[in-house]
């Protein structure tokens, strides 16, 4: 099984601070992705990246940045953290050509 | 307005018996579609996916697809109390499959 792992599986903040977000994949993937999920809710993609140095904006970008510095390393940059951006953040990773996604066990982040 | 629909929202079936999940995309410019199964606190993983008309069977699990409609519906037969989740709707285009619009999901509990 492929295997992505995300740090922290927790995490408490403060309005208006920076958090970041990291995701570590060792399947040697091209393609990773950062989803949140609602409670009840399915997930919506943030940002994705084709490999290293490149990132694109998803289908809910705004208040998020992201940097892919190598392969196996994604993160997801909230520069100024909202109460709204409260949530579980998913980072997933693929190998192109249809591809199936594996995710990481998720990231619980409350913005106080 | 979501562009993938999933019905029911929940669904309480007993065990042994047949569970049946539907779901529609709005958005016609889709060509696969995905079920990924969440459990409780844990993240998604995928179930099965499906990209031409007719039907696909992986063992309990059975998959239809009419791409004219952008209709999709997964059929559990004998379920069993470790199904009870939440299943996952998704879609996405011919390209850059990974980039996953996914429904709301339905909650299956399948009572002993």
């Amino acid at each position: 099984e492929a295997a992505v792992t995300q740090s922290p599986r927790n995490k408490v903040a403060v309005t208006g601070g920076k958090v970041t977000l990291s995701c570590n994949q060792t399947n040697n993937h091209n393609n990773m992705y950062w989803y949140r999920q609602d409670t009840g809710h399915g997930l919506r993609l943030i940002h994705y990246s084709y490999g290293a140095g490149s990132t694109e904006k998803g289908d809910i970008p705004d208040g998020y940045k992201a940097s892919r510095p190598s392969q196996e390393n994604f993160s997801l940059i909230l520069e100024l953290a909202t109460p709204s951006q409260t949530s579980v953040y998913f980072c997933a990773s693929g190998d192109g050509d249809n591809e199936r996604l594996f995710f990481g066990h998720g990231t619980k982040l409350s913005v106080l | 307005q979501q562009k993938v629909q999933q019905s029911p929202e929940s669904l309480i079936v007993p065990e042994g018996g047949m569970a049946s999940l539907n779901c529609t995309s709005s958005d016609r410019n889709v060509d696969y579609f995905w079920w990924y199964r969440q459990h409780s606190g844990k993240s998604p993983k995928m179930l099965m996916s499906i990209f031409s008309n007719g039907e696909k069977e992986e063992g309990r699990f059975t998959v239809h697809l009419n791409k004219a409609s952008l209709h999709t519906s997964l059929h559990i037969r004998d379920s069993q109390p470790s199904d009870s989740a939440l299943y996952l709707c998704a879609a996405s285009g011919y390209t850059n499959t990974g980039k996953l619009t996914f429904g709301d999901g339905t909650v299956l509990t399948v009572k002993p």
